[in-house]
């Protein structure tokens, strides 16, 4: 049973670039969401997906985006690069049921020079 | 605004010793407060959680307290050996009838086990 997968492990962009980071859920579920984490801090709650709807967002800009699809998977998107968006992002999946625990993935780490 | 703080930043034992990590979070309404543990290059890893209406939940040799009033809650890690060295984060959400709640992470407490 595979857990959740993010895509890709690494990323260098520049400022100003664009990223589109992947996720896969847990099988079995239909709930995705986002997290930031920088080095040495707790991940920070950036939005969450279900039934391809955006259902909460944390206090990030516009420039940060995301989708879901039909399959359940997800993308995160930041557009305008900042030298401050630095981090690991971790993509976490659960069920819209009762009692669900949150799994997440290995995250992707990007560097923006 | 929502918030959760955690203490110690850093904890060093002997092995087959305990370890207690303390947060304490601000939001009232929260119900739900898990534990992650984080290794090097990995994502956080789920290994016990708690909800508003129970005190106190044990698996083997993890357990965690919750004091509603106080706003309180604890991770205890007993006969801690070398492989529970990583960093370990609290967290507390508000959840509904179903699963929508965000997370509120604290800052996170790097325990170290010495051999």
């Amino acid at each position: 049973d595979a857990g959740v997968t993010q895509s890709p492990t690494h990323l260098i962009k520049t400022r100003g670039q664009q990223v589109t980071l992947r996720c896969s859920p847990k099988s079995g579920h239909d709930t995705v969401s986002w997290y930031q984490q920088a080095l040495g801090q707790g991940p920070q709650f950036i939005f969450q997906y279900y039934e391809e709807e955006e259902r909460q967002r944390g206090n990030f800009p516009d420039r940060f985006s995301g989708h879901q699809f039909p399959n359940y998977s997800s993308e995160l998107n930041v557009n305008a690069l900042l030298l401050g968006d630095s981090a690991l992002y971790l993509c976490a999946s659960s069920a819209q049921i009762i009692n669900s625990p949150l799994h997440f993935g290995n995250g992707t780490r990007l560097t923006v020079t | 605004g929502e918030n959760v703080e955690q203490h110690p930043s850093t904890l060093s034992v002997q092995e087959g010793d305990s370890a207690v990590i303390k947060c304490t979070y601000s939001d009232s309404a929260s119900n739900y407060f898990p534990w992650y543990k984080q290794e090097l290059g990995k994502g956080p890893q789920l290994i016990i959680d708690i909800r508003s209406n129970v005190g106190e939940k044990k698996d083997q040799r993890i357990a965690v307290t919750l004091n509603k009033t106080a706003k309180h809650f604890s991770l205890h890690i007993t006969e801690t050996q070398p492989e529970d060295s990583a960093v370990y984060f609290c967290a507390a959400s508000r959840r509904g009838s179903s699963n929508t709640g965000k997370l509120i992470f604290g800052q996170g407490t790097t325990l170290q086990v010495k051999p």
